[in-house]
């Protein structure tokens, strides 16, 4: 069973407009992970949020985490036609699990020129 | 790309035959992975391994097996190829918290 959540499953903005995308899951982690997919290529690591950690930021894009709530959000800034892609949360719970992640369904961004 | 490699790249097979896709690291990282990428599911892990000779199930390890022989390979095998088994194929290294992926392998059962 997917772990991760996304939401929403697709999102279609501007150039210059923000994007934000939402992760719930369902356990406890030990760190939750964003990845992006251009089409036809694989993952690539964005950043990484570790379950102690509530804000990071890393260039445009900035996550926050909500153990509370488990959910997650991954705000990217000023976007660029270039940040078309497929965004999937992931989440980690540690060594216990051999750092298996597991992964949401995902959020497809179209960024329009 | 933490220098990983897949082959073959694409393969198209027929039902009931056996495949084996290969995965190369040349970094001797411990922890690999294999995950299959299908249209509404996202990724689904299928089996890793966690040193030479151990590895474990994933979520869909059915119809496939796992060998690491050595640390820079881990070759996933369809021991009897079925249409549901169509689907790209990834594999990963862990390096620092996070996951490294290949490049894909799809795969065509037909």
């Amino acid at each position: 069973s997917q772990q991760g959540e996304e939401d929403p499953q697709a999102l279609s903005i501007q150039e210059g407009e923000n994007a934000t995308m939402n992760c719930s899951y369902k356990t406890s982690i030990n760190n939750l992970q964003w990845y992006r997919q251009n089409s036809g290529r694989g993952l690539v690591h964005l950043i990484l949020i570790r379950s102690n950690e509530r804000e990071k930021h890393s260039g445009r894009l900035r996550v926050t985490l909500d153990t509370s709530k488990k959910s997650s959000s991954l705000l990217i800034t000023a976007s660029r036609a270039a940040d078309t892609a497929s965004y999937f949360c992931a989440t980690d719970r540690g060594g216990g699990s051999n750092y298996k992640l597991t992964f949401g369904k995902g959020t497809l961004l179209t960024v329009n020129p | 790309d933490a220098g990983i490699t897949q082959s073959p790249r694409h393969k198209v097979t027929e039902t009931g035959t056996p495949v084996t896709l290969r995965c190369h690291q040349t970094e001797n990282h411990r922890y690999m992975y294999w995950y299959r990428q299908d249209p509404g599911h996202g990724l689904r892990l299928i089996h890793y391994s966690y040193g030479v000779k151990d590895t474990d199930k994933g979520e869909v390890s059915d119809g496939y097996s796992v060998s690491r022989s050595k640390t820079e390979d881990f070759l996933l095998t369809l021991e009897s190829a079925t249409s549901s088994q169509t689907s790209v194929y990834f594999c990963a290294i862990r390096a620092t918290d996070t996951q490294y992926f290949g490049p894909g392998t799809r795969l065509t059962v037909l």
